[in-house]
């Protein structure tokens, strides 16, 4: 049972693009929601995290939408940029009893931006 | 300040043997998270120490076991090795338990077994 689905597999945008990842999540008890970004060889790190009690989060080029009646969260990166070519995956997190807080991942979503 | 590191970061093994996988969390990080990310299946939450104890593990056999030392390292052991065990394993720490600490991951150890 998946319970945080994302989409799409993979994505190419052009060098200024927009890049739209999204995802949709099954257990209404999630109650935050984080984005990880992962380059080749390396373990995946934070890049921006929302809580189901806002429908907008804005960091720099990164902008996390929320829509919880829907159950749907997206990543949303402006302009972007080579350097942004890696694997994001979204995720999910509530407290599964005794104060744990594990992560539940999308399945990834692999961004190319070409020049 | 040193980030998540892991050890070995490649091991081969054959089917049947027993693999253990090292995690340093980032100093002052008492609560450590393991995850498996096989290929097409992203990352799936396999335990959580926190201040030496096992709190909580995902659905995963119990031949994947671990343990979570004084200093809050952490090993992994997989016993019993399968084909399908294949895959990247990858730890994270957390200062202290909570749903806003963000989890600091390590460069994982890809383990293949043949």
């Amino acid at each position: 049972q998946q319970q945080v689905k994302q989409s799409p597999q993979s994505l190419i945008v052009q060098k200024g693009g927009i890049s739209i990842i999204n995802c949709a999540y099954e257990n209404t008890a999630f109650d935050y929601f984080p984005w990880y970004q992962q380059f080749p060889g390396k373990g995946p790190a934070l890049l921006i995290a929302i809580r189901p009690d806002v429908s907008e989060k804005k960091e720099g080029r990164f902008t996390i939408s929320f829509n919880k009646s829907a159950k749907q969260f997206s990543l949303h990166i402006m302009d972007s940029q080579p350097g942004d070519s890696a694997t994001y995956f979204c995720a999910a997190s509530r407290d599964s009893g005794a104060g744990s807080y594990q992560l539940t991942f999308g399945k990834g979503t692999k961004l190319s931006v070409i020049p | 300040e040193a980030g998540v590191t892991q050890s070995p970061t490649h091991l081969i093994k054959t089917r049947g043997q027993q693999a253990t996988l090292r995690c340093s969390p980032i100093s002052g990080h008492t609560s450590v998270y393991w995850y498996q990310q096989a290929l097409g299946l992203g990352l799936q939450f396999l335990l959580w120490y926190d201040e030496g104890e096992e709190r909580n593990r995902g659905n995963f056999p119990p031949r994947f076991s671990g343990r979570q030392f004084p200093n809050y390292s952490s090993e992994l052991n997989v016993n019993a090795l399968e084909l399908e065990d294949s895959a990247l394993y990858l730890c994270a720490s957390t200062r202290q338990t909570g749903w806003r600490e963000t989890q600091y991951f390590g460069p994982g150890t890809r383990l293949l077994v043949l």
